[in-house]
């Protein structure tokens, strides 16, 4: 069984421009995550999808991080503008449903300069 | 004050030793305590779950929760160099780990 897949797993950009992260969960997860990890600081929860829905979305520091999940398969995660204290790294995981255990992925490393 | 403290290490041992990693906890509403264990440029990977107080084992590895004290441990018996690793406390209100909170992590070294 193929696991979470991340990409890309490392992007450089310059502060003000646009990224977009993307996670493919196992097959059959209903169930995807972003959290990230900036630097120094815990993993920190970003949102969880249930298929295409936002379920919860507490954790999105501001409006300039977009999730999607259209179709309730892959999901993408975009930063615009991006900016310096957005640089971490980002991990995405999903979950069957009625299962405890949370799959992550290897994560995208963003770096803003 | 962070909801989940942990201290970051690094713990370094020698092979065959026990470990003892620890986190306390603020929040009296967590319900579920994990352990993830991460290697270098990978993903947490869960090692233990627990629910409510008490202690659950599984091989080397042992997981206690002590909610009175808002305290839970891992003890890692017979530690080998493979185990190195950071090692990543977290905790929810819910059921099925939604909105998982995390502690720092704890880098272990094992000595062989």
């Amino acid at each position: 069984e193929a696991g979470v897949t991340q990409f890309p797993s490392h992007s450089v950009i310059e502060k003000g421009q646009t990224v977009t992260l993307r996670c493919d969960p196992i097959s059959g997860h209903d169930n995807l995550y972003w959290y990230r990890r900036v630097m120094g600081k815990e993993i920190k929860f970003l949102l969880h999808f249930v298929k295409e829905s936002k379920q919860d979305e507490s954790g999105m520091p501001n409006n300039r991080f977009l999730a999607e999940r259209t179709g309730g398969t892959y999901s993408t995660l975009k930063v615009q503008p991006a900016e310096l204290e957005d640089s971490g790294v980002y991990f995405c995981a999903s979950r069957q449903s009625g299962a405890n255990v949370l799959t992550f992925g290897a994560g995208s490393r963003l770096t803003v300069l | 004050q962070k909801e989940v403290e942990q201290d970051p290490g690094p713990l370094s041992v020698p092979e065959g030793a026990i470990v003892s990693l620890n986190c306390t906890y603020s929040n009296s509403a967590f319900q579920y305590f994990m352990w993830y264990r991460q290697y270098s440029r990978k993903g947490p990977e869960l090692l233990m779950y627990t629910y409510s107080s008490g202690n659950k084992e599984d091989g080397r590895f042992t997981a206690q929760v002590d909610k009175s004290s808002k305290y839970i441990s891992l003890f890692i018996r017979d530690s080998q160099p493979s185990d190195s690793a950071t090692y990543l406390c977290a905790m929810s209100e819910r059921e099925y780990g939604n909105k998982l909170v995390f502690g720092a992590g704890t880098i272990l070294r094992v000595k062989s």
